[in-house]
């Protein structure tokens, strides 16, 4: 079975530094792989996903990952941190069905932002 | 304006008691789930549909039941609701293989 794991609960970022959120999976063949994030009291937002091609994929707000087969990682970062970015962060892994596919999500990781 | 609505935006129920959630989506997307949230544990699939008459089972399905009468509706009922689903549910919808997944406001239950 597939599984995320996010190794940081909490992270706290000055603004205007750069970010980098951990992400590992499992997952026994090619993984597709998403970050959301979810504002205080909002649903998810999809920032980035990958499903093959390059490896570093770009995303909304500024964000972008790099997927790492040989570390099974799928880290995503952001050069310049803004305050509106604080809120937590998801990933998550794919597992097709017929005609869908199920999302497995890591526990997440609450950023926070000081001035 | 396109998307996902749920209804109850918030609810407190007796321990016992049937109740049903609503969720309705309006793009037209052969697939959608319930999940639920937990401080602590991320995000969890209770149950999905990938098409109008079709449903599955996720991750932690007990005491939940789905329909999937046509494409756009997708309730989620606990049928005799614990202390243990307070939770905050999500519905989500997608189109096809590998899409994004849309995800609406979300329900937070209280079971008392």
């Amino acid at each position: 079975a597939q599984s995320v794991t996010q190794p940081d609960i909490h992270i706290t970022v000055s603004e205007g530094a750069s970010l980098e959120l951990r992400c590992n999976y499992s997952y026994g063949a090619t993984p597709y792989l998403f970050w959301y994030v979810q504002s205080p009291g909002q649903g998810l937002q999809l920032l980035l996903k990958y499903f093959s091609g390059d490896t570093l994929v770009q995303g909304i707000k500024g964000f972008e990952a790099e997927f790492k087969r040989s570390q099974s990682s799928f880290n995503l970062r952001k050069p310049s941190v803004h305050w509106s970015d604080a809120a937590e962060y998801f990933c998550a892994v794919a597992s097709s069905g017929a005609g869908s596919y199920q999302l497995t999500f890591g526990k997440g990781t609450k950023l926070s932002v000081i001035p | 304006i396109a998307g996902i609505t749920q209804a109850p935006t918030s609810q407190i129920l007796a321990a016992g008691r049937r109740m049903t959630l609503r969720c309705t989506q309006d793009m037209r997307h052969n697939a959608m789930y319930w999940y639920r949230q937990d401080l602590g544990l991320g995000l969890r699939l209770i149950h999905y549909s990938n098409t109008a008459g079709t449903t599955g089972k996720g991750e932690v399905p007990d005491g939940y039941s789905v329909s999937r009468a046509n494409t756009d509706d997708f309730p989620l009922t606990l049928a005799s609701a614990v202390p243990s689903q307070t939770s905050v549910y999500f519905c989500a919808s997608s189109q096809g293989f590998y899409n994004e997944q849309f995800f609406g406001p979300g329900t937070r239950l209280t079971v008392l």
